[in-house]
């Protein structure tokens, strides 16, 4: 099946700084790339959908200026976390669908798990 | 509003069956989704319902009833390694994926 890589997968940085994750489709092409949030014991929570070439969408209550999203390839998206604090640790995971299938399958990044000291 | 249920922990014994189920209340439908994940790591695709009746896979089988807004997730023959969180998510009709908080399956020996 479709690969979807994800660096780093744990990242540890001292409040204030800035920390940027990438996500590569590694054998398809990704349009449309999915960036969620997952705290401890809860679900995924859509933060915004990273779309190749043009700006991201943001879901309600994410802050654009905070969680700065560039696609800028059909194989890459970068989410950086600018001046972070300690709530926004938390584990990070991108996903891509390949092609245009109804099945609509995800395929996800292996996660990065951010801890802000 | 959008909901998804589904219990929070389960527990079944090596080699035994166990069904997981899912109720859902969404605008609109375009499909279920059966994800599983290990703990720290990214989910993986299970199963895709958007007809009703049973999508059988090996040993996981999904069922889904549109007019019931119910699905479950049927394990069988089950390992160690079964041992997961089980995750339902419904897209709705503006094809966004609306996920459930996952179900935390415990197998004992």
């Amino acid at each position: 099946g479709a690969v979807v890589s994800q660096h780093p997968s744990r990242v540890i940085c001292k409040s204030g700084t800035s920390v940027k994750i990438e996500c590569r489709s590694l054998d398809f092409q990704a349009t449309t790339m999915f960036w969620y949030r997952q705290f401890p014991k809860q679900s995924l929570m859509l933060m915004a959908t990273s779309n190749e070439g043009s700006k991201a969408t943001y879901e309600q209550g994410v802050e654009k200026d905070k969680f700065l999203i560039n696609h800028a390839s059909l194989t890459l998206s970068t989410l950086t976390v600018t001046s972070a604090h300690p709530e926004d640790s938390s584990f990070y995971i991108c996903s891509a669908r390949d092609g245009g299938g109804d099945s609509g399958e995800l395929f996800f990044g292996e996660g990065s798990r951010l801890t802000v000291l | 509003g959008q909901n998804i249920d589904q219990p929070t922990e389960m527990t079944a014994t090596e080699g035994a069956i166990v069904q997981i189920n899912c109720t859902y209340q969404t605008s609109g439908f375009n499909g279920l989704f059966w994800y599983q994940q290990h703990a720290g790591e990214a989910p993986t695709f299970l199963s895709y319902n958007v007809l009703d009746g049973l999508e059988e896979k090996g040993r996981f089988s999904s069922f889904l009833s549109r007019s019931k807004g119910y699905s479950y997730l049927l394990l069988k023959e089950l390992q160690m390694k079964d041992s997961a969180s089980y995750l339902c998510a419904v897209r709705d009709s503006n094809y966004q994926l609306i996920w459930g908080a996952g179900t935390k399956l415990i197998i004992k020996p």
